[in-house]
């Protein structure tokens, strides 16, 4: 969806490296959401954050930060990064309102970590 | 949340209909069924969601059993940019809704 846009979409790094993933949406939707996707598995959420002043963990949190800088900004940190979190990383907005809406993701940033 | 059950991988031939299965046989009153698919490694993409009704948008129609228990979706003429896992995903409306994902099914669309 280019509406939701993910910086960058490649990166390289090595182990113990800080690193941060943005996220910025146009879609004015309140909901943002990180997942992480592993080769042949499904998504598993890392962070999600209902309104600028809301931010709680999903299953998978440990090793990971997040900032909602902005109602479209929503960025992902990894304080020290370990091999284990080689991944591709979606960013997912959806609307409230309803309370049904679906979830649109960005295009993914792959992350590699050696 | 409730679990679903999919195939892991089918087949269709182009321009024939896809019909996708899914079973959500532990579905509570307030969850929906959503549909999404993914393209190679791209992010996923929505494409259909539904509560009781059966419902039809311009990529795919949702059929949901009156029970609830399972649902279709159907691709009504399946071409090879079809070809993407599919994930069935049922998940309840309001502020804490979340969605678990499986492993899908693999679609094979084939010329």
């Amino acid at each position: 969806d280019a509406d939701v846009t993910q910086t960058p979409r490649n990166r390289i790094t090595k182990t113990g490296k800080r690193i941060m993933l943005e996220c910025s949406q146009t879609k004015g939707h309140d909901r943002m959401y990180w997942y992480r996707q592993d080769p042949g598995l499904g998504l598993r959420l890392i962070y999600y954050s209902f309104d600028v002043k809301d931010i709680n963990k999903g299953e998978i949190s440990d090793g990971y930060s997040v900032s909602r800088q902005a109602q479209a900004k929503f960025s992902l940190s990894l304080e020290s990064a370990i091999p284990n979190q080689t991944a591709l990383y979606f960013c997912a907005t959806s609307d409230s309102q309803g309370g049904n809406q679906p979830q649109h993701f960005g295009d993914g940033t792959r992350l590699s970590i050696l | 949340d409730a679990k679903t059950t999919q195939p892991p991988s089918m087949d269709c031939a182009e321009g024939r209909a896809a019909n996708l299965p899914c079973n959500h046989s532990t579905i509570s009153g307030n969850e929906y069924v959503y549909w999404y698919r993914q393209i190679h490694s791209q992010g996923p993409q929505y494409i259909i969601h539904g509560l009781k009704n059966n419902e039809t948008n311009e990529m795919a129609s949702l059929i949901i059993t009156e029970d609830r228990k399972s649902s279709t979706l159907i691709l009504p003429h399946a071409t090879l940019r079809d070809t993407a896992v599919y994930y069935c995903i049922v998940s309840s409306a309001g502020n804490n809704r979340k969605l678990i994902w499986g492993l899908g099914t693999s679609l094979a669309v084939n010329p």
